[in-house]
């Protein structure tokens, strides 16, 4: 069974601090993992792939199978990143996309 | 650019009443999903279709209904409104194979059951 874990509902960080929005997953074959994200009154959208291995609004996130976690990090926070951040996962084939419960960002000024 | 158009934006029921969520998109994707956001509880799969004619359950299918006759709509059918379906409701849309985990969200319908 595919799962996702986000273990915190709320993050809270001042501006200017490093952030690492946490992810870990259950699944037994080779995932494809992203995070999505929400801002206030804005469709949910998508933030970065694993496969991509790209920086998106200076976030990069490292899929370590080891660990079984894919964390999402940025440096400096900025107070334009507070927002619903999603983790999903996706197996094999046409399994659907299963999210996590969402960690809500707030970047404190 | 329309992309994923969801209607109506907000709907109260009562118990016992039946209505659709509509859900449109115009980007030729092949494959769409229903999805409820609650608090605490993230986005639930209520259910998806891989193209159409091809729809399957997700995680909580029971009390709704989907079918997908044309690419561009994936209706959502509530048969008999309970509280428990107080939520807020969103579609999204991808193209197939391997893209088909880069989805496209519509605006989300909020709706409450009394």
């Amino acid at each position: 069974a595919q799962r996702v874990t986000q273990p915190e509902k709320l993050l809270s960080v001042f501006k200017g601090a490093p952030v690492e929005l946490k992810c870990n997953y259950s699944y037994s074959g080779s995932p494809e993992l992203f995070w999505y994200v929400q801002y206030s009154r804005q469709r949910l959208q998508l933030l970065l792939r694993h496969i991509s291995r790209e920086s998106i609004k200076g976030f990069t996130a490292d899929l370590n199978k080891g660990e079984t976690s894919f964390h999402l990090k940025k440096p400096f926070a900025q107070e334009e990143d507070s927002a619903m951040y999603y983790c999903a996962l996706s197996g094999q084939g046409n399994t659907p996309l299963v999210f996590g419960k969402g960690t809500r960002l707030s970047v404190i000024a | 650019n329309a992309g994923v158009t969801q209607t109506p934006k907000f709907q109260v029921l009562k118990t016992g009443q039946s209505m659709t969520l509509q859900c449109a998109q115009d980007m030729n994707h092949e494959y769409m999903s229903w999805y409820r956001q609650d608090p605490g509880m993230g986005l639930r799969l209520i259910h998806y279709s891989v193209g159409a004619g091809i729809t399957d359950q997700g995680e909580v299918p029971n009390g709704y209904n989907v079918s997908r006759s044309t690419t561009e709509d994936f209706p959502l059918r509530l048969l008999s409104a309970a509280p428990s379906q107080t939520s807020v409701y969103f579609c999204a849309s991808s193209r197939g194979g391997r893209n088909k985990n880069i989805q496209y969200f519509g605006a989300g319908t909020r709706l409450s059951v009394l």
